[in-house]
């Protein structure tokens, strides 16, 4: 069966500090991979999306990059935090099938930018 | 403009209770509604998906209806648990872009009391 973990948990950074979040899957081969933010009182906000290896789509501009250096490890980074980059991030995967592309979430990671 | 609305923003039922939650879109071209359990602190959870062609699905006590015609889609809860206490996010589908953009709702807060 496939799982998703994400790490760390939990994250408290002071502004201007730097960033790695990190994502894995076990259990498949070549899946789409995603990373969101969720802000509080609103919806999941889609940040980047990677279709393989090296592949990396942006969906909104930021502060924020994204890196694929293996088939199913996705990196969320940054150089230099800002306030407004406090959230949840949740990373996903999928594989399309049957028109579904159903997306699986890992845990999450909560942010909190000081 | 492609957006997810849901009805209530948060619900507080007793244990045992049913509940209805709503979800209306003017997401166009569609292609497939789904909703998500999120309990706090944690990534979401599949609970059903469906197809323009499908205007009911079950997964246990959850019941996702769908009208393509009206855009809307409510997620019916029959004999809540304490365990049922998450936000319910409804997401669909386009067909736009090569990842076939997902439109989240903000969620429904559902709180079940003993």
């Amino acid at each position: 069966s496939q799982t998703i973990h994400q790490w760390p948990a939990t994250l408290v950074q002071p502004v201007g500090s730097p960033l790695s979040l990190e994502c894995t899957v076990e259990g498949t081969s070549n899946p789409n991979l995603y990373w969101y933010r969720q802000a509080a009182g609103r919806g999941l906000q889609l940040l980047f999306y990677s279709v393989g290896i090296g592949q990396i789509s942006s969906e909104v501009p930021q502060n924020l990059s994204a890196s694929r250096p293996q088939d199913r490890q996705f990196i969320l980074s940054s150089k230099k935090l800002l306030l407004s980059d406090s959230g949840f991030y949740l990373c996903a995967w999928s594989i399309e099938s049957g028109g579904y592309n159903e997306q699986f979430f890992g845990p999450g990671t909560r942010l909190t930018v000081l | 403009k492609n957006q997810v609305e849901q009805s209530p923003q948060s619900l507080i039922i007793l244990e045992g209770k049913n509940c209805t939650l709503q979800c209306n879109y003017t997401v166009s071209p569609f292609s497939n509604l789904r909703w998500y359990k999120q309990d706090t602190g944690r990534g979401p959870v599949s609970l059903t998906i469906m197809t323009f062609s499908e205007n009911t699905k079950s997964n246990g006590r959850y019941t996702a209806t769908l009208d393509a015609d009206t855009k809307q889609s409510s997620l019916h809860i029959t004999a809540s648990q304490l365990s049922d206490s998450a936000s319910y996010i409804c997401v669909v589908r386009d067909y736009g872009g090569s990842q076939g953009n997902l439109i989240f709702g903000k969620g429904t807060k559902l709180s079940v009391k003993p």
